[in-house]
């Protein structure tokens, strides 16, 4: 079975601090990807990795930013917290080939006060 | 640009009774097609996936959705609604370079 590792359920944060969300995969598929879930507004892109190293911006990246220094490991980092980033956030991974889907992880649900 | 829409945030059936969930997209080449099911402080699940052929698939769970392009639709179906299948369902599209593009989604309510 697919597995897709996000290194918390739940976060709370301080606005200002900065945040990483850590997301593991053992697949070792290349395509890696950040959204974000909203009430209303469903999954939005924010970053999204095709290869170590190799990052794209997503429909939303303000405020964002990613590392993929291996190929398992896919980080999201919030520089400076703030409250309008509380949200739940969803790490996936696919294949490159397209006709794919994504596989998900728990998703990490933060807060942030 | 790639979207997804589903137009019904909310719906409720009774359970026994016949769902059917919308969505609607746009992309300009052959889209590949997917339902996910996310329940409660869940990641999301496969349901189905269309990719090419038959244009009526099935999925887990006894759902099916039919692809229609004269319509950009990709509507979900189940022939009787369990109470267990209450959860938010989302409707997506992937590219050519399996970059994913989500609907807002669809919450199902079922009434015993």
């Amino acid at each position: 079975d697919v597995k897709v590792t996000q290194s918390s359920r739940y976060l709370v944060k301080r606005t200002g601090e900065k945040v990483f969300l850590e997301c593991v995969q053992d697949m070792d598929h290349e395509n890696m990807f950040w959204y974000r879930q909203d009430p209303g507004l469903g999954l939005r892109l924010i970053y999204f990795s095709y290869d170590v190293k190799m990052k794209e911006k997503g429909d939303i990246p303000e405020g964002y930013s990613v590392s993929r220094e291996k190929k398992e490991r896919f980080s999201l980092i919030l520089e400076s917290a703030s409250t309008n980033q509380t949200s739940m956030y969803l790490c996936a991974e696919s294949p490159t080939s397209a006709s794919t889907e994504a596989f998900f992880g728990q998703g990490t649900r933060l807060t942030v006060v | 640009a790639q979207s997804v829409t589903q137009p019904d945030i909310h719906i409720t059936v009774s359970e026994g009774a016949s769902l059917e969930l919308r969505c609607n997209y746009s992309y300009g080449a052959t889209p590949y097609l997917f339902w996910y099911v996310q329940s409660p402080g869940q990641g999301l699940q496969l349901l189905l996936k269309y990719f090419s052929g038959d244009t009526l698939v099935q999925g887990i769970k006894g759902f099916e959705a039919e692809f229609k392009r004269s319509q950009s639709s990709f509507n979900l179906r189940k022939p009787s609604v369990h109470w267990s299948d209450a959860a938010e369902y989302f409707c997506a599209v992937g590219d050519n370079f399996n970059k994913f593009y989500f609907g807002s989604g669809t919450k199902l309510n079922v009434k015993p």
